[in-house]
């Protein structure tokens, strides 16, 4: 069975950090990228950022929100993907999933992605002092 | 303020067949058929639905579709089942992924 399990959440104070884990099963890890996304409480999905697979050079894309704050990073050696959130603000707060990405296409920049077909069950971020 | 933009609520009784929209702009729906749409049940993680605007992935029912005409996309469900009350978002390509602010389904 194909599935993706998040870990690593908690309460944490603001401008401290948190690193989450996505731990992979069911299918080659290795040959896809994987995403994280949010939900803070009562609001919509938000795209937090993916690392694509070491076929396109395990390279890594974030959305504004988080740029600098945020490093993801992937050890398929594991099948584990990691979202390291530093300078956590109050605003971080969420529930945070991580997804995989099996739509590899070349927008005329780089390898980008457009759709998520498994998604974790998610793990709750609260910052809070 | 969402990218896209979905009917907070739309509602159906079952066996009916309801709509939901999600209108973004030439950047974004209408720039690419790249639009995907999620189901959410309260406390759990979405589920893709529907992908490139009119796919379905395996296992997911026939009832529902998806469409495109112009800057608006379209999830329709078909013969409403008490099981399909959920949220509904869209998501589409826009340089990166942008989502609709979620369209919550009663069946009545």
């Amino acid at each position: 069975e194909v599935q993706l399990v998040e870990s690593g959440g908690g309460l944490v104070q603001p401008g401290r950090s948190l690193r989450l884990s996505c731990t992979a099963s069911g299918f080659t890890f290795g040959d896809y990228a994987m995403s994280w996304f949010r939900q803070a409480p009562g609001k919509g999905l938000e795209w937090v950022g993916f690392i694509r697979s070491k076929a396109y050079g395990g390279t890594t894309e974030y959305a504004a929100s988080v740029k600098g704050r945020f490093t993801i990073s992937r050890d398929d050696s594991k099948s584990i993907a990691y979202l390291q959130m530093n300078s956590l603000k109050t605003e971080d707060t969420a529930v945070y999933y991580c997804t995989r990405d099996p739509s590899d296409f070349w927008s005329g920049y780089s390898v980008d992605y457009y759709y998520m077909d498994v998604w974790g069950k998610g793990t709750t971020v609260t910052v809070s002092s | 303020q969402s990218a896209l933009t979905q009917p907070a609520s739309v509602s159906g009784s079952p066996g009916q067949s309801i709509t939901i929209s999600c209108t973004g702009t030439s950047s974004d729906v209408g720039s690419y058929n790249l639009v995907s749409w999620y189901q959410q049940h309260p406390g759990k993680a979405p589920k893709l639905m529907i992908y490139e605007g009119s796919k379905r992935p395996s296992g997911v029912s026939n009832r529902f579709s998806g469409s495109k005409s112009g800057n608006t996309a379209s999830l329709t469900i078909s013969g409403l089942q008490a099981e399909d009350e959920a949220d509904y978002y869209c998501c589409s390509y826009a340089g990166s992924r942008v989502f609709g602010g979620g369209t919550k389904l009663t069946v009545l």
